[in-house]
């Protein structure tokens, strides 16, 4: 089974400031890692994806993320935060191949302060 | 292709009534799921179909909850008896490479 933690629903950083939206993973087989974001009344984009790889992963935006087996953790980051990047967004875990299914966290609002 | 699409985009329904939805997917994708996302949420799976098999589905899917997906094309989730406890939004997925899913924008389900 796989689970997902976000912590923090709600992050609000200054324009330009540096943007960290925490996620850690619970699973008995190495996990394939995703952050999603969704803006108003809209579905899910992707934003970058771990399948085992490189443990730094970079994404669309500016937006990257780093899996460390050792914290179970893959939090997302991006330099200097946008205007538009105020959404919604989402970690996801799923196993191996046969397990196809995203579960997925509870979500972080990020809110940008001009 | 523009990516998946989903119709309705929102229905408003009375309480007892049957609805559909449907989800056509990126053309040659050939995995298919739904998921349920309430308020403050993150989306719940609800079923997954590879081709026109239906190869899973959660607990959360009720016996008034059903899926379809005839020739591994479009799909139809149909809610009969609605609940108010069904109110959310219902997305649709489809994924040609394991995992990487990509949305539709979902269809918004309000049961007064």
């Amino acid at each position: 089974a796989q689970s997902v933690t976000q912590l923090g629903s709600h992050v609000s950083v200054s324009e330009g400031a540096l943007v960290l939206l925490r996620c850690n993973y619970s699973s008995s087989v190495p996990p394939y890692l995703f952050w999603y974001v969704q803006y108003p009344n809209q579905g899910l984009q992707l934003l970058l994806k771990y399948t085992s790889a490189a443990t730094l992963v970079k994404g669309i935006n500016g937006f990257e993320a780093e899996f460390k087996k050792s914290e179970t953790s893959f939090h997302l980051t991006k330099p200097s935060a946008h205007m538009s990047d105020a959404a919604e967004y989402f970690c996801a875990v799923s196993g191996n191949f046969g397990n196809e299914k995203l579960t997925f966290g509870t979500g972080t609002r990020l809110t940008i302060i001009p | 292709d523009t990516g998946v699409s989903q119709d309705p985009r929102h229905k408003i329904t009375k309480r007892g009534q049957n609805v559909t939805f449907r989800c056509d997917p990126i053309s040659e994708h050939n995995r298919l799921y739904w998921y349920r996302q309430t308020l403050g949420q993150g989306p719940e799976f609800l079923t997954y179909f590879q081709n026109e098999a239906q190869l899973e589905k959660s607990r959360l899917l009720s016996d008034r909850f059903s899926a379809e997906r005839p020739k591994g094309s479009f799909s139809t989730l149909e809610i009969q008896r609605t609940e108010q406890g069904d109110s959310a939004m219902y997305l649709c997925a489809s994924s040609l490479v394991e995992g990487e899913a990509f949305f539709g924008q979902g269809t918004r389900l309000t049961v007064v």
